[in-house]
């Protein structure tokens, strides 16, 4: 299957800063990306969608100001958690895919803030 | 009611045993029905992917869907240890930006040796 690389895999951070997540597609372009939040043993939960050289649409409930999402090209999304609180800690996975594929993912971002 | 509703497990079975895993869903706009396997700490990996009511085979791994009782399945026969992951199935409907994949909560698997 087409990859999809996610860095970095694991970040800690101080409460009130930013961190940053990128995903790639090596192998392929993505039209569309989507990053999830997963939290212990639950379900990934969609936290918005993002096609290239658009804005970002966010799900219900999740703070789009708070949850910056930039997809610059066909192979980079980047999610950026700003002012980051220990609540935000989470499991955080990227998917891409074309118009002509299924959604791979990455590897996932386990954010710790502490 | 949730749209996708998944057997919790935990299940744990014995190397060799047959595995069966389970979701019900509500939303009968559902067309397309994935299983991906989900090891600790890692993103989802895409095991199988139907779209029809029906069985496909690939490998050990045999996936299920049922439309008319809204319900797929995936087995898994001679089971492995290194099939112990959690277990996903994701399903949606087709049309342009339509594509947004509903999760089931998971099952986690463990093969006992």
């Amino acid at each position: 299957g087409a990859v999809v690389s996610q860095h970095p895999s694991r970040v800690i951070c101080k409460s009130g800063t930013s961190v940053k997540i990128e995903c790639r597609s090596l192998d392929f372009q993505a039209t569309t990306m989507f990053w999830y939040r997963q939290f212990p043993k639950q379900s990934l939960m969609l936290m918005a969608t993002s096609n290239e050289g658009s804005k970002a649409t966010y799900e219900q409930g999740v703070e789009k100001d708070k949850f910056l999402i930039n997809h610059a090209s066909l192979t980079l999304s980047t999610l950026t958690v700003t002012s980051a609180h220990p609540e935000d800690s989470s499991f955080y996975i990227c998917s891409a895919r074309t118009p002509y594929t299924e959604a791979f993912f990455g590897q996932g971002t386990r954010l710790t803030v502490v | 009611q949730k749209e996708v509703e998944q057997d919790p497990g935990p299940l744990s079975v014995p190397e060799g045993a047959i595995v069966s895993l389970n979701c019900t869903y509500s939303n009968s706009a559902f067309q397309y029905f994935m299983w991906y396997r989900q090891y600790s700490r890692k993103g989802p990996e895409l095991l199988m992917y139907t779209y029809s009511s029906g069985n496909k085979e690939d490998g050990r791994f045999t996936a299920q869907v049922d439309k008319s009782s809204k319900y797929i399945s995936l087995f898994i026969r001679d089971s492995q240890p290194s099939d112990s992951a959690t277990y996903l199935c994701a399903m949606y409907y087709s049309g342009g930006s339509n594509y947004k994949l509903t999760f089931g909560k998971g099952t986690l698997l463990t093969v006992n040796p």
